[in-house]
């Protein structure tokens, strides 16, 4: 199998403050990990690329500081959105894939993200 | 670069009605084609891709898309949907031979199957 889990699946957070999302491969080794945000009745829009111990690579218009993309090891990537706002607010969802030629996506279940 | 259109934004059709959700895509290199069905509050599940070989692809669910390079199309079909075929679809490109390359969704396709 290829599985991939998200925490937490909702959150929500007051303005300014800063909230972590985790991604896990739970039964491989994702050298690439990829972050999207997908507004309600809206197609997926690609944020990040996340390689295993390197800087991740932002896609234009995404603020690097603002979306804070570690990815510290093979199973494990975290995304932190810095001093929120209610435009933050969307659907996260990442994915994942198997080693360094993995050509399919294996995507997580999404975090709902709501900031008030 | 490439790009995904879908043609349809919503699809209604009755249950046991044939369907087919349309994608084209622009790409000047080889490109890997996927479509994923996202269901309400969750991720995406992959239906089928095409990599290479046969232009006919076959997924999960009784559904199946054929890969056209000639009309760069990539539309997916079922013959016989069911009402728990209603979710959202999403067709999206990624380029060959490229193992780093993010996915490029098209903006999604509702399908609404009702009784």
């Amino acid at each position: 199998g290829a599985v991939v889990s998200q925490h937490p699946s909702w959150v929500i957070c007051k303005s300014g403050t800063s909230v972590k999302i985790e991604c896990r491969s739970l039964d491989f080794q994702a050298t690439t990990m990829f972050w999207y945000r997908q507004f309600p009745k809206q197609s997926l829009m690609l944020m990040a690329t996340s390689n295993e111990g390197s800087k991740a690579t932002y896609e234009q218009g995404v603020e690097k500081d603002k979306f804070l993309i570690n990815h510290a090891s093979l199973t494990l990537s975290t995304l932190t959105v810095t001093s929120a706002h209610p435009e933050d607010s969307s659907f996260y969802i990442c994915s994942a894939k198997k080693g360094d030629r993995g050509i399919e996506q294996y995507f997580g279940p999404g975090t709902r993200l709501t900031v008030t | 670069a490439q790009s995904v259109t879908q043609l349809d934004s919503q699809v209604p059709v009755f249950e046991e009605a044939p369907v087919e959700l349309r994608c084209n895509y622009s790409s000047s290199v080889s490109v890997y084609l996927f479509w994923y069905v996202q269901y309400p509050n969750q991720g995406l599940q992959l239906l089928l891709k095409y990599l290479s070989g046969s232009t006919l692809v076959k997924g999960i669910n009784g559904f199946e898309a054929e890969f056209n390079k000639s009309q760069t199309s990539f539309h997916l079909r079922k013959p016989s949907v069911h009402i728990s075929d209603t979710a959202e679809y999403f067709c999206a490109v990624s380029v060959a031979n490229q193992a780093g390359t993010a996915l490029i969704f098209g903006k999604g396709t509702t399908l609404s199957v009702s009784s």
